[in-house]
Parts: C-alpha cells; structure tokens; sequence
C-alpha cells in the first residue's frame, strides 16, 4: 500500500507569515491531490499536479510536486484566518486512493 | 476496526448491470460519508448519514444511485444500470461529530465501467 506523511502534523502561524506544508510519498505519485477541510465541513478541492516539477497556484497557495514524483509541498503566502483548517494530500495508487496523515493549520490574527 | 473499511477495492462491470459498495466506519463513528473522486476532479459529495436521522442526498448525481446505512454502522452505495461515466474511485468516510472533522477516510472502491 501507499503512505502519505504530511509535515508539519499541526502549524500555528500569525496572519501574514507565509507557510510550507510537506507531503512525503512511500511511492511514486502518479496523481498528487491538495484538499482543505475547514472546521464543521467538506473537503474542499485545491489542485492536482502530476508531471514532475509541475507547480500550480490557487490563490495565495502554490503546490508543487518534485522531479522525483514523491513529494509534493504546498506553500501559502501571507496566510489569512480564511486559511484555518486542515490540508489534506491524497494520492491516486492505481486501485486505491491515499489520504495524507493531515496538516491543522491555525492562523492566528 | 482500525479504520474504515471499504470493499470490494476494485470492481469491473459491464455498463448496465447493478452494483453495491460496502463501507464499514469506524466502530462507535456516528456520522459516514460517500465521495466519488473522478480523474482529475475533488471529490464529489454524494451522501451523508448521521445517527438515525434521514440522510443527506442532495448529493446523489441520479435516481440509478442509492445508499443504505443499516443499524447505524455498515452503509451500501447502490449504482443501478450503471453508465461509463460512473466511473470512479468511490470513498466513504466516518467521524464522531455530526458534519464535524472528517477524521477517517476509507481507501476507496475504484469502479469501472466497461
């Protein structure tokens, strides 16, 4: 099966910091999702990458996934309390889909 | 169990025939959830149950779908006459909460139609 591990498991920051959220694959990724859960609802959609070295933005979040295609860093510049909530990687394995362990972010204003 | 439990992992089926997909929560989780993810896309809400109340269809994308939560643990994602385009990987999820933090994500069923 595939692991996710996601780095930091919990982030405190003040408004306006930026911030790096890691997700480490057990294998290669042929499909890297970014979610975000916001407290009391759904997982809501950021982006995919799947080329290595391929980088989308959202907004003030940009996500890249490395040559390697084992990794993948989501970035958020000048983090907003809107930001609040928990990131959530995922991975397409062929038969199954892989969630990431979670990132908490906490965007103190 | 340890986790939530999904199963088969993997179903091939002719377009037109029916099938059913297991989800089994987490032991005690009051609240299950189904997604489909499709290629490229989020995920897709398509129903929400919590305790005994009547679930939460609003996201089922037809009448060909249905789900089931019997006893308040193991639910049944029905697909009637399915289509090529219900392909998908299908995900349950579990929580304690009612539309609290999703916690616990089942692996998935992946579903092709062919």
């Amino acid at each position: 099966s595939q692991e996710l591990e996601q780095s930091p498991q919990s982030l405190i920051v003040q408004e306006g910091k930026n911030l790096t959220i890691n997700c480490t694959s057990s294998k290669t990724l042929y499909g890297l999702y970014w979610y975000k859960q916001k407290y009391g609802e759904g997982l809501i959609f950021l982006m995919m990458l799947q080329k290595g070295g391929e980088e989308k933005s959202h907004e003030k979040i940009t996500a890249k996934l490395d040559e390697k295609k084992q990794q993948s860093s989501l970035h958020i510049t000048a983090s907003q309390p809107s930001h609040a909530g928990i990131y959530l990687c995922g991975a397409d394995g062929g038969n199954q889909f892989y969630f990431g362990t979670g990132t908490s972010l906490t965007v103190i204003p | 169990g340890a986790g939530v439990s999904q199963s088969p992992s993997n179903k091939v089926t002719e377009k037109g025939k029916d099938v059913e997909l297991r989800c089994d929560p987490i032991s005690g989780h009051t609240a299950l959830y189904w997604y489909r993810q499709s290629l490229g896309q989020g995920l897709e809400f398509l129903i929400y149950f919590q305790g005994n109340s009547a679930p939460d269809k609003s996201g089922l994308p037809s009448d060909r779908f249905s789900a089931e939560r019997t006893g308040g643990s193991v639910s049944t994602l029905t697909i009637q006459r399915t289509q090529q385009e219900d392909s998908a990987v299908y995900l349950c999820a579990s929580s304690l909460a009612d539309r609290g933090l999703i916690k616990t994500f089942g692996s998935g069923t992946r579903l092709t139609v062919v």
